[in-house]
């Protein structure tokens, strides 16, 4: 089964609200974690990535952090824009190398 | 620099022809997935090859699926016959070792 949960969607939020999407995964071991974000009519793009355990990845405002306690790597950002509307992915690092494992995908909308 | 080049970007075509996919992995890059992305299954990894050796194709629906890598810039993904229920769209990426994954901007895929 696919080792890695994310909140479903769709997500929708007001300009400048505050974001948050819930990840979790199960591993052995500490596994690196990333967000990716796959806009309309696009393919993903990596957003932000952690390698080991409490790193924080960050990228256009965004943030998440590595919390190895509570196998977790949720999605924030302060202040969303309309931009920002887009399907977001939370992946590990499968068991070989170059492999990744990624959720369903969190979709936000974000209105003005 | 260019990124994965994925061909063509759309495809419509009858039940039971054959579908040949197409993929240029960035320059480099000695890993080469293909995903297959729809509402109902969300983002499936299909197969992924190194140094143009399939790794694990475990994820290749049924042996109507065929995926090849005759060398380090180009990968095909065929399906023959096609059916409706294989109407995605197709991801290919690549990454160089354990780097996160670079997307190409898909193949939307119709079986009508």
């Amino acid at each position: 089964g696919n080792s890695v949960t994310q909140m479903e969607g769709p997500v929708t939020l007001s300009e400048e609200a505050f974001l948050t999407i819930n990840c979790t995964y199960t591993a052995t071991g500490y596994p690196s974690l990333f967000w990716y974000v796959q806009y309309p009519g696009e393919g993903l793009q990596l957003l932000l990535k952690a390698t080991k355990a409490d790193d924080k990845g960050s990228n256009k405002g965004f943030e998440a952090t590595y919390r190895k306690e509570t196998t977790s790597f949720h999605l924030e950002k302060g202040s969303v824009q309309v931009s920002d509307s887009a399907v977001y992915f939370c992946a590990r690092r499968g068991g070989s190398q170059g492999n990744l494992i990624f959720g369903k995908g969190t979709k936000l909308s974000v209105k003005p | 620099d260019a990124g994965v080049i994925q061909s063509p970007r759309h495809e419509v075509t009858e039940m039971g022809q054959e579908v040949t996919l197409r993929c240029k992995p960035i320059s480099g890059h000695d890993y080469l997935f293909w995903y297959r992305q729809t509402m109902m299954r969300g983002l499936e990894l299909l197969i992924y090859f190194n140094n143009n050796v399939p790794i694990d194709d475990s994820g290749m629906p049924e042996d109507r699926f065929s995926a090849k890598m005759p060398n380090a810039s180009f990968s095909t993904l065929k399906i023959q016959p096609s059916e409706p229920r294989d109407s995605a769209v197709y991801f290919c990426a690549s990454s160089p070792g354990d780097q996160p994954q670079h997307f190409g901007d898909g193949t939307r895929l119709s079986i009508l």
